[in-house]
């Protein structure tokens, strides 16, 4: 059976830090990538999707950068936090674009 | 802006009653919607689908109805138990979309 995996769970990172976020996939090959962030009480904004290794797309203009070195791997990233990256991250995969998305336990950052 | 919206944000309803979670969506081009369930501190959890060439689809304890005349999805839950406290959200796609596109969510409180 497939798993998703993020780590870490939770992190508390001071502004202008840098940020690095992993995501794997496990049972399954040639995912959908997915990151996604979540502020308290809303809903899930679409940072980035990568359909493959290399490929990523990006929704929205932001601080954030996304990589895929791995078939399976996913990675967030950031070189300078800012208090508006606080929130909750969350990664999903996916057979094809229209297909159910699957999601990680996600990460809980907190930026101060 | 979304084109995925719920009519009510909260829901409380009493152990063991059958609770209805609306969902209104604008793009008539829609054809796959999902309902995850998303407790507190976690990720999203896939409940049910259901395709445009369908009007209902049933799981353990779930309907989902989808009424493409008024653009509506409903997820009806059987004998509500503490347990399906959550945050329930609805997801639309359509072909030329690719990804998914996510409401706000509506909190089920479940009263024992």
């Amino acid at each position: 059976s497939q798993t998703i995996h993020q780590w870490p769970a939770t992190l508390v990172q001071p502004v202008g830090s840098p940020l690095s976020l992993e995501c794997t996939v496990e049972g399954t090959s040639n995912p959908n990538l997915y990151w996604y962030r979540q502020a308290a009480g809303r809903g899930l904004q679409l940072l980035f999707y990568s359909v493959g290794i290399g490929q990523i797309s990006s929704e929205v203009p932001q601080n954030l950068s996304a990589s895929r070195p791995q078939d399976r791997q996913f990675i967030l990233s950031s070189k300078k936090l800012l208090l508006s990256d606080s929130g909750f991250y969350l990664c999903a995969w996916s057979t094809g674009v229209q297909e159910t998305q699957y999601f990680g336990p996600g990460t809980r950052l907190l930026v101060l | 802006g979304e084109s995925v919206g719920l009519h009510l944000p909260t829901l409380s309803v009493q152990e063991g009653d059958n609770s209805i979670i609306n969902c209104a969506y604008s793009n008539s081009a829609s054809d796959y919607f999902i309902w995850y369930k998303q407790e507190s501190g976690k990720g999203p959890q896939f409940i049910i689908d259901i395709r445009s060439n369908m009007d209902k689809r049933q799981g353990q304890r779930v309907t989902v109805l989808l009424n493409k005349t008024v653009k509506h999805l409903s997820l009806q839950i059987a004998a509500t138990q503490p347990g399906d406290s959550a945050v329930y959200f609805c997801a639309e796609n359509w072909t030329s979309q690719g990804n998914l596109i996510f409401g706000k969510g509506t909190k089920l409180s479940v009263k024992p």
